[in-house]
């Protein structure tokens, strides 16, 4: 079974300032995909980063990154010079071979101005 | 732009009615769309894969003669809540897997249904 596990429900941060988003998961593929979706009051789902677990360089977009270390399953998401737009939830997900995602629970994420 | 469209966007319907929710990817095919259910602060849980052509295949607990699904083009898959209940009432997302213009062929998310059963 593959699980992915969020362990901060929530996460406040400074505009301006850089905050990290934990996320850990199991999987027994060799081949898989990790994802951060972002999750505005609108709740429409966007997709922030995708990382292919075959590729060491950590994916990058913009002020989004993320440090993804395979073997302690750990994809963790770093926001740089944040803005009172990232506030959302943020989902960490996994999607194996057979393109099913699977979700963990949920950061909510709080810029203060 | 939105890649994928949900119709209605919210519904409100009266218990023991049926409410077919409308998912459909624009300008790219979609072999497989999902549809999941969220309740409020919470995760999105997946209920069931739906596939063209062929039956969807549904998580486990997620009751099948409830929750009708069709897939019935490359474009269109539709989630049926039958004979609702208040306890029905949530926030259903679809998503299709695909490749969208430029991009990566990845998982597209619907803008959401709001279902409020009376």
């Amino acid at each position: 079974a593959q699980t992915v596990t969020q362990s901060q429900p929530e996460m406040s941060v400074q505009e301006a300032e850089t905050v990290t988003l934990s996320c850990t998961y199991d999987t027994s593929e060799s081949d898989y995909y990790l994802f951060w979706y972002k999750q505005p009051p609108s709740r429409q789902m966007i997709l922030v980063i995708r990382q292919e677990a075959y590729k060491q360089q950590n994916a990058t977009e913009n002020r989004f990154s993320v440090n993804f270390q395979k073997a302690a399953k750990s994809f963790s998401l770093k926001i740089s010079d944040s803005q009172l737009g990232d506030a959302a939830m943020y989902f960490c997900a996994l999607q194996g071979g057979s393109e099913k995602l699977v979700f963990g629970k949920g950061t909510k994420l709080t810029v203060n101005p | 732009g939105a890649v994928v469209s949900q119709h209605p966007s919210r519904v409100i319907c009266k218990s023991g009615t049926s409410v077919k929710i409308e998912c459909r990817s624009l300008d790219f095919q979609a072999t497989t769309m999902f549809w999941y259910r969220q309740f409020p602060k919470k995760s999105l849980m997946l209920m069931a894969t739906s596939n063209e052509g062929s039956k969807a295949t549904y998580e486990q607990g997620v009751e099948k003669d409830k929750f009708l699904i069709n897939h019935a083009s490359l474009t269109l898959s539709t989630l049926t809540v039958t004979s609702a209940h208040p306890e029905d009432s949530s926030f259903y997302i679809c998503s299709a897997h695909g490749l969208a213009g430029a991009g990566e062929e990845t998982q597209y998310f619907g803008p959401g249904t709001r279902l409020l059963v009376l």
